[in-house]
């Protein structure tokens, strides 16, 4: 099993929609969670930390389920500008663990 | 955040020739440079980790003598692709290891676009 596996996409979905990605790790020691977004030929840029409670961004939401090992994001009231793919990165150890990325696509 | 410089954005070389690839860090002393790679559509791949004043640990299948890897100060980590091929056409991207503790968000440099014709 992958250390990190998410659902490459692409999730296509018109402006407005809400929309669910989740990530699941295999590593059960991981402290400290993230969600990056990166755009096409850019690197990726931090977009919020993932707390134990759940957190939340304006439009964003991220939330942590340690028992099923998995963190998710939700995207409200998607603009097109959200069009990106959306990276889960695990930290608390020396070297950080990626996910391949969960492509998102908004729509008109 | 931690502000991290990484130059050229883009290069295009001819295959053989080789390219340095830099990365500084602006406002915080790097002692470790992580150095990706990532190929369209595919996840970032680790290839090394540049530490300051000794040598770099590369990960399984990365050539230590085809990407050379020097971290002379604590603000400047340095990546050369000798002997470029097309095969490594790539996006390479710095992150220096977080300042506070492992727990703290990863930065990147802008990345570096790499084609060799």
């Amino acid at each position: 099993r992958k250390e990190v596996e998410q659902d490459p996409g692409p999730f296509n979905v018109p402006e407005g929609a809400t929309v669910a990605f989740n990530c699941t790790y295999s590593n059960s020691a991981s402290q400290s969670f993230f969600w990056y977004r990166q755009d096409c030929r850019k690197e990726p840029k931090l977009l919020m930390s993932v707390y134990s409670s759940g957190n939340e961004d304006g439009r964003f939401t991220a939330q942590l389920n340690r028992a099923s090992q998995y963190i998710s994001l939700l995207i409200r009231d998607s603009k097109l500008s959200d069009s990106a793919t959306y990276l889960c990165v695990l930290g608390g150890s020396y070297i950080p663990t990626f996910g391949r990325g969960t492509s998102l696509i908004v729509h008109p | 955040g931690a502000v991290v410089s990484q130059h050229p954005s883009w290069v295009i070389c001819k295959s053989g020739t080789s390219v340095k690839i830099e990365c500084r860090s602006l406002d915080f002393q790097a002692t470790t440079m992580f150095w990706y790679r990532q190929f369209p559509k595919q996840s970032l791949m680790l290839m090394a980790t540049s530490n300051e004043g000794s040598k770099a640990t590369y990960e399984q299948g990365v050539e230590k003598d085809k990407f050379l890897i020097n971290h002379a100060s604590l603000t400047l980590s340095t990546l050369t692709v000798t002997s470029a091929h097309p095969e490594d056409s790539s996006f390479y991207i710095c992150s220096p290891l977080p300042g506070t503790s492992n727990n703290s968000p990863l930065h990147f440099g802008n990345g570096t676009r790499l084609t060799v014709t």
